[in-house]
């Protein structure tokens, strides 16, 4: 069965700096990776995903990822954080492999300080 | 116009009553979801349903029973709650079931159990 690891339940960075929340999945098979964001008290939104096309992919709000088969990786970054950034970030992995269900990490809180 | 809907938005209750959260998508999707979100923001799938029919039941206490009077529509009715009960319930809906599909999410309806 597939699943990610999260590495960090809190990131903590400036306004300004880069942001890096890790990423690293489990699957026998090819997955389909995602990275979704959580505002407080609100649902949650896509920030991007990877399906096996091109493996640096680019998202909303300027962040992006890149699928690393190698390292079993895939990391979300962006160039500089903003305040408004701050927010729960999940990764989830889903594969073709019948009917298979979205799985989620266990989230990382991003928290941007001035 | 709100994409995917959760009526009511918070819920608080005694325990063993019963109560129902409502979840209606004005997307077009075919495919429909339930989620749990427990207090260390952890989120797991619950149930989805394709067509009004169920595709996805993962261990749930059977007090918990969804319903799809169409796919437009998958509600939750959760009999005589308990304490572990208390939780975020996120609905979410995609086009059709297929593993790359972006999954929209809900608001959330925040569920107490006293």
């Amino acid at each position: 069965a597939q699943s990610v690891t999260q590495l960090g339940s809190h990131v903590s960075v400036s306004e300004g700096a880069l942001v890096l929340l890790r990423c690293n999945y489990s699957s026998s098979v090819p997955p389909y990776l995602f990275w979704y964001v959580q505002y407080p008290n609100q649902g949650l939104q896509l920030l991007l995903k990877y399906t096996s096309a091109a493996t640096l992919v680019k998202g909303i709000n300027g962040f992006e990822a890149e699928f690393k088969k190698s390292e079993t990786s895939f990391h979300l970054t962006k160039p500089s954080a903003h305040m408004s950034d701050a927010a729960e970030y999940f990764c989830a992995v889903r594969t073709n492999t019948g009917f298979q269900k979205l799985v989620f990490g266990t989230g990382t809180r991003l928290l941007v300080s001035p | 116009d709100t994409a995917v809907s959760q009526t009511p938005k918070y819920l608080v209750t005694q325990m063993g009553n019963d109560k129902s959260i409502k979840c209606e998508q004005n997307l077009g999707h075919d495919t429909m979801y339930w989620y749990k979100q427990d207090s260390k923001k952890f989120l797991k799938i619950m149930f989805s349903y394709n067509n009004k029919e169920l595709i996805i039941n993962e261990t749930v206490p059977n007090r918990f029973s969804p319903k799809s009077p169409d796919k437009a529509h998958l509600n939750l009715h959760i009999n005589s709650l308990e304490l572990g009960d208390s939780a975020v319930y996120f609905c979410a809906s995609s086009l059709h079931t297929g593993a790359q599909e972006t999954q929209y999410f809900g608001p959330g309806t925040r569920l107490l159990v006293l």
